[in-house]
């Protein structure tokens, strides 16, 4: 199984600064296979990023998604209030397994 | 729009059964593969099942469950009625999560998600 460990658990920033989310892979996979949600509480995931850097409809192009082998990052280049959530990567090529996700909060 | 919606949930003691359902409307729903994606409270999300889209056009159906559900689970769907369904039998005080139904796109490679329905919350406890 293929384990991600995201990192930091939580990041303390503030409207307008920069946001930059890693996602390390136990094992080497294609990028092919990488997506990022965004998740509020209560709410259902959302689909930020697929295959890892092509942005889902309609998500502001802020956000941006890079990486290869066992190393993604999930960029927000200036935060927006609605942008702090949880955000989870998750890998496809080898059945599915998620990150524990990382807390964006206000500092 | 998209929109699938959840029901279905609830309490169960461990060892009892419990059936969701996820409505889907807004796409063509037998065109799709479709998924159960599970959260536990508190914590991250995790793949429960996928079933392919079963139309005539794409062959025929595909099932896949998750090792901590095989043999319990069982996934199913009627396109004729837009729905897809989770029979759990044999429920563990681990399988306590919200459930949701997740939709694969047809654009890109694989089994990511790009729809999500809100979820219904399945507690498991005596």
């Amino acid at each position: 199984e293929i384990v991600l460990t995201q990192s930091p658990g939580t990041l303390s920033l503030s409207p307008g600064e920069r946001a930059t989310l890693s996602c390390r892979a136990s094992q080497s996979f294609s990028s092919t296979y990488l997506a990022w949600y965004q998740q509020k509480p209560g709410q259902a995931p959302r689909l930020l990023i697929y295959g890892a850097s092509s942005r889902a409809t309609g998500i502001p192009d802020r956000f941006s998604g890079s990486g290869s082998g066992t190393d993604f990052t999930l960029t927000i280049s200036r935060l927006e209030p609605e942008d702090f959530a949880v955000y989870y990567c998750h890998q496809y090529e080898r059945s599915q397994t998620f990150g524990q996700g990382t807390k964006l909060e206000i500092k | 729009d998209v929109q699938l919606v959840e029901s279905g949930g609830g309490l169960v003691q461990p060892g009892g059964s419990l059936r969701l359902s996820c409505a889907a409307s807004g796409f063509t729903f037998s065109d799709y593969a479709m998924n159960w994606v599970r959260q536990a409270p508190g914590k991250g999300l995790e793949w429960v099942s996928y079933i392919r889209s079963g139309g005539i056009r794409s062959g025929g159906t595909a099932i896949y469950y998750a090792d901590s559900v095989k043999g319990r689970f069982t996934i199913s769907r009627d396109n004729a009625k837009n729905s897809l369904t989770l029979q759990m039998n044999s429920l563990r005080a681990e399988d306590t999560a919200v459930y949701y139904c997740a939709r694969i796109p047809q654009y890109g490679t694989g089994w990511f998600f790009d729809s999500w329905g809100q979820g219904t919350l399945v507690t498991v406890s005596s």
